[in-house]
Formats: C-alpha cells, structure tokens, sequence
C-alpha cells in the first residue's frame, strides 16, 4: 500500500459526459501528478501540482482539468468524455516540487471506461 | 514519442532464472527510475540511478547505466513467481526539466 488513494476504483459512463476522479496523496506529499495510462499511448504524464498550484504540464487535453486544493488533495475533471478516453488514470505523490528528479508513489488507478 | 524504450516488449522465463531488461532513452538525463507494475494496479518504485552512477544494487535487483549509449539495464535475479509483473523505466528530461517519462515498458512472465 503506498499510501495514496483514488476513487472512484471503476467509472463507466457515455460518451459527452463528465467525470471527476480524486485523490489524496500520502501524509506529507506535497506534489500531486496524473497520469493516464492505455494500451496504445502508454503512461503519459497529464499534470503536476504542488502545494495547490500547477506545477508541471504533459500532454493534458484541453477537455481536462485538475486542481488541488488546501488539504492537498486533487482531483482531475474529464469533459465532453470521447471513447478513447477509456484508460486507467493514476495519481502519483511526492514530497518535492519537482525541483528534483523524486520517487513517485503510486495510488491503485480509477479505471475509466466511455461507452 | 517515449524517451524511455524497453526491450523486450515481453519475457518469459522459469523461475530460479535471471530476467534482464533494457532501457534506452534519447535525451540526456538527471536521473533514471525502474518502476514495476503488477497487472492493472499501481506502479512501484523499485530503484533510483542518478546520471553519474554506473551500477546500483537492491536484493535482487541489479541496475547498470551507460549514459555514453543512453541506455540501462534492469537485472533480477533468481526470479521468482511472483515477480510476474510489468517494468517500466523512467527518465526525467536533464537540466531542469524533472518530468518523469515511462516507456512502454517489459511484461515478465516467470513460470513456476
């Protein structure tokens, strides 16, 4: 157990919808990252934040979103969900901005799938 | 593209044999990171080479760096069932660009 916690664990929702996936970081982790992972893309980063504010982007759509607020927890809003967007998004914490290559603790994946 | 590329895409061994992975990446590096992931669950961090380290070592675990050839080396010895999982490594983009980027990583099979 790493100590970092997503929810939902499964999502299945229709194409045009909404979602919004949560997690909290480890006790005393101050970054928070995203990640979606699918069979042909691979891991690819989404976005950093650390200590409430957005760190570092990847290859996020403009569809997406995240935030994370003042207890450290974030959560990432999907829109206007396509199919393809049917992939396991992860969250990763650690203790540093970034500012250094750190150790990423990753939670258990919210599995998303759009029908 | 991935900047970190492992071969072979897949391995499969019996158990009590070595198991080794290879990395390559394309850019220059601060750090590289082995992460493992059991079959659609979280990944782990297994191990942590900086960029001026050529050889790292963790139980089983065996890391090499060649950063002339961009490239690492994950070996596992005495593999065991249940090391059956995916590895992924990870690099960062050197200088100050400390985003991680996984490759695709190597699905390790170990057949008791």
């Amino acid at each position: 157990d790493s100590g970092v916690t997503q929810t939902p664990k499964h999502l299945i929702t229709a194409t045009g919808q909404r979602v919004t996936l949560r997690c909290s970081p480890r006790s005393g982790d101050l970054s928070v990252y995203w990640y979606q992972q699918s069979l042909d893309q691979g891991l690819q980063f989404l976005i950093q934040y650390y200590n409430g504010e957005e760190r570092a982007k990847g290859n996020i759509l403009e569809r997406f979103s995240a935030q994370q607020f003042p207890d450290l927890h974030s959560e990432l809003n999907l829109s206007s969900l396509e199919l393809g967007d049917s992939a396991l998004y992860f969250c990763a914490s650690s203790p540093s901005p970034g500012i250094y290559t750190d150790t990423q603790y990753f939670g258990p994946g919210t599995r998303l799938t759009v029908l | 593209s991935q900047q970190g590329e492992e071969d072979p895409q897949a391995l499969s061994i019996q158990e009590g044999e070595n198991a080794t992975m290879n990395c390559s990446y394309k850019t220059s590096i601060n750090n590289l990171q082995w992460y493992r992931q059991n079959s659609g669950r979280g990944l782990v961090h297994l191990i942590l080479i900086r960029s001026n380290e050529r050889e790292k070592h963790s139980g089983r675990l065996r890391v090499t760096l060649d950063t002339s050839k961009k490239s690492s080396s994950l070996l596992i010895t005495a593999s065991r069932a249940a090391d059956t999982a995916s590895y992924f490594c990870a690099t960062d983009g050197g200088g100050s660009n400390y985003k991680l980027t996984f490759g695709k990583g190597t699905l390790l099979t170990v057949n008791p």
